[in-house]
């Protein structure tokens, strides 16, 4: 069964900032990784995904992640960082057979300091 | 631009009464999911369809819980008697595959 976990459950960092969340997953054949931000009281919205494409995967928003198959990891990066990205960011994996649900990490708060 | 739709935004319901959830999926999503997201934490899975049949239920507390997708397009999702620790966030959400998934903007239930 597929598992994500999430370093860091609150990350702070300053407007102009790079920002960097980690995504660490397991999965028994090669996954769909993925980016979902959420903003209070509201649905999840796909950030990036990878789907067995190129391995640096850019996003809306300036996100961009690297699947690096031998860390296991899909870490999401953004090279500054703006007041309107805070927001908690998960991160999620579905097994590649037709059919499998989307596993989500706990998450990670990500705070903008002006 | 096509949306998952969901109703009500916002449900306040005492203990030990009936709740129900409503979500129409994107047109032509054939998969539709059901997760709670408990405040702090990432969604969980509670049920899975694929068109009108159930594909996972594992994780759906079947006592109380009940979720029906009678026609293969919109589903409810239903609890009672509700109890203080349902209180969260009812997400819906389609895919047409299982390359991504589209989320409604949910249902935020308190139970008092």
């Amino acid at each position: 069964a597929q598992s994500v976990t999430q370093l860091g459950s609150h990350v702070s960092v300053s407007e102009g900032a790079l920002v960097l969340l980690r995504c660490n997953y397991s999965s028994s054949v090669p996954p769909y990784l993925f980016w979902y931000v959420q903003y209070p009281n509201q649905g999840l919205q796909l950030l990036l995904k990878y789907t067995s494409a190129a391995t640096l995967v850019k996003g809306i928003n300036g996100f961009e992640a690297e699947f690096k198959k031998s860390e296991t990891s899909f870490h999401l990066t953004k090279p500054s960082a703006h007041m309107s990205d805070a927001a908690e960011y998960f991160c999620a994996v579905s097994e590649r057979n037709y059919g499998q649900n989307f596993v989500f990490g706990p998450g990670t708060r990500l705070s903008v300091l002006p | 631009e096509a949306e998952v739709a969901q109703s009500p935004r916002y449900k306040i319901t005492e203990k030990s009464q009936a709740v129900a959830f409503w979500c129409d999926p994107i047109s032509g999503h054939a998969t539709l999911y059901w997760y709670r997201q408990i405040l702090g934490q990432g969604p969980e899975l509670l049920v899975q369809f694929q068109d009108e049949s159930v594909v996972d239920d594992s994780q759906l507390p079947k006592d109380r819980f009940s979720a029906e997708r009678l026609k293969g397009v919109d589903s409810t999702l239903k609890i009672q008697p509700a109890e203080l620790g349902d209180s969260a966030m009812y997400l819906c959400a389609s895919s047409p595959r299982y390359t991504e998934a589209f989320f409604g903007q949910g249902t935020r239930l308190t139970v008092v």
